[in-house]
């Protein structure tokens, strides 16, 4: 199965909104609302960002939003700040009973 | 607080077998599966597998059949990954992950590298 298809990278400048796209199949992101979205800085483990498309994990910022449409899937950061800069990856339920990652989206702050 | 914590770094030769522990704190074990994640050198992440904590059945994703075992102590509150017959294309940072809510993998442990070099 492949990857789940995110933009490789995508940048903004401080204060601006940024949207990263995650584009799978009705078998995927299309079949159920379990969409997550994880960050992840150089050298960390990855972080829990989004989880059933659209929900926040408890403390995280509101600057962070999630939407799906179809068997696309989005992240939107608005308010971009310095320490938003990292590597992005969404993920997705699958109707086979597995998860599948996209292949992530570096972003830059520039 | 909740957290996991995985065993540290690893270098093995082509061949050898390695075992990754997880160990979780301050919730309750069997209550959330676990879940484990490949990330190559300056790759993406790679969906492996979960286990079941109350019965102890894994699941295994379709590239990691054969080679790789899931299993649970679970009166020491530790998931276990093993890998056999090492190659050198295992090299990687391998990342125990607690699933909140299908595929909300809420805490993660830090990573194991595993290194395998001749």
């Amino acid at each position: 199965q492949s990857a789940l298809t995110q933009p490789a990278s995508v940048s903004g400048s401080p204060g601006q909104s940024i949207t990263i796209s995650c584009t799978g199949t009705n078998s995927d992101v299309g079949a159920y609302n379990y969409v997550s979205w994880f960050q992840q800085h150089p050298g960390k483990a990855p972080k829990l960002m989004i989880y059933d498309v659209s929900n926040r994990p408890s403390g995280l910022s509101n600057r962070f939003s999630g939407s799906k449409s179809g068997n696309s899937a989005s992240l939107t950061i608005s308010g971009l700040q310095a320490e938003d800069e990292a590597d992005y990856y969404c993920s997705s339920y699958t109707t086979s009973r597995t998860v599948i990652f996209g292949g992530g989206t570096k972003l830059t702050v520039l | 607080q909740v957290q996991l914590v995985q065993s540290g770094s690893e270098l093995k030769e082509p061949g050898a077998s390695v075992k990754v522990s997880c160990k979780a704190s301050g919730y309750t074990f069997t209550r959330h599966s676990m879940n484990w994640v490949r990330q190559a050198p300056g790759q993406g992440l790679e969906w492996m597998g979960w286990i079941n904590m109350n019965t102890g059945n894994p699941t295994y994703a379709q590239d990691f059949t054969g080679r790789f075992v899931f299993s649970l102590d679970t009166s020491v509150n530790t998931a276990y990954l093993q890998i056999s017959t090492l190659k050198a294309e295992d090299t990687a940072v391998y990342y125990c992950a607690r699933d909140y809510n299908m595929v909300a993998f809420d805490i993660w442990g830090q990573g194991t590298m595993v290194s395998v070099s001749s």
